[in-house]
């Protein structure tokens, strides 16, 4: 139980074109939804959080026209990366949390590569 | 402000070796801890977690951690290492309580020799 997917789990776009992440629990309801980067050798960083049917709640730093996130349903929760430059590259990682409970389940991650 | 502090980046030890890997935390409410293991192009995968009650966890794969509140710790023990073990450990702590917010340390790459 608790599984967490993500898709695409990697991908290569050119500078200035858009990239679109999904994030689902695929056997929970999860109310929220978080995403996190995470750069080589280094530890995740909590982008946003997205709760369902509401705006993300973006941290401190994070260009939320940038960065758009989409949580439509209890299940899914999307990113996009808009505009995406080479310094975008990066290891995106949603994670879920069902409703009423404390621990985050996480997506396998999805490699970004902007050229 | 709660905050994380994973004490050494990366350690190494044999196979059958005890594993201790550090984590020691701040914060101003009573905190909710987590250790999570990754590997290799993957995301996390929960090894132990505390929350209330015994200060003993006992998590997957041999590990547990200690929850001591006065040393403000959250070390993560396994007995006995074993070579399917290497990979990175990040210890957590959560952010506002039941809404999950999850601030995590640096982490700690472990290696196991044979």
């Amino acid at each position: 139980g608790a599984v967490v997917s993500q898709h695409p789990s990697r991908v290569i776009c050119k500078s200035g074109t858009s990239v679109k992440i999904e994030c689902r629990s695929l056997d929970f309801q999860a109310t929220t939804m978080f995403w996190y980067r995470q750069f080589p050798k280094q530890s995740l960083m909590l982008m946003a959080t997205s709760n369902e049917g509401s705006k993300a709640t973006y941290e401190q730093g994070v260009e939320k026209d940038k960065f758009l996130i989409n949580h439509a349903s209890l299940t899914l929760s999307t990113l996009t990366v808009t505009s995406a430059h080479p310094e975008d590259s990066s290891f995106y990682i949603c994670s879920a949390l069902p409703g009423g409970r404390e621990t985050q389940y996480f997506g396998p991650g999805t490699r970004l590569l902007v050229l | 402000a709660q905050s994380v502090t994973q004490l050494g980046s990366h350690v190494s030890v044999s196979e059958g070796a005890l594993v201790l890997l550090r984590c020691n935390y701040s914060s101003s409410v009573p905190p909710y801890l987590f250790w999570y293991v990754q590997y290799p192009n993957q995301g996390l995968q929960l090894l132990l977690k505390y929350t209330t009650g015994a200060t003993l966890v006992k998590g997957i794969n041999g590990f547990e951690a200690e929850f001591k509140k006065s040393e403000t710790s959250f070390h993560l023990t396994k007995p006995s290492a074993h070579m399917s073990d290497a990979a990175e450990y990040f210890c957590a702590v959560s952010d506002r309580g039941s809404q999950g917010n999850l601030i995590f340390g640096k982490g700690t790459k472990l290696s196991v020799k044979p």
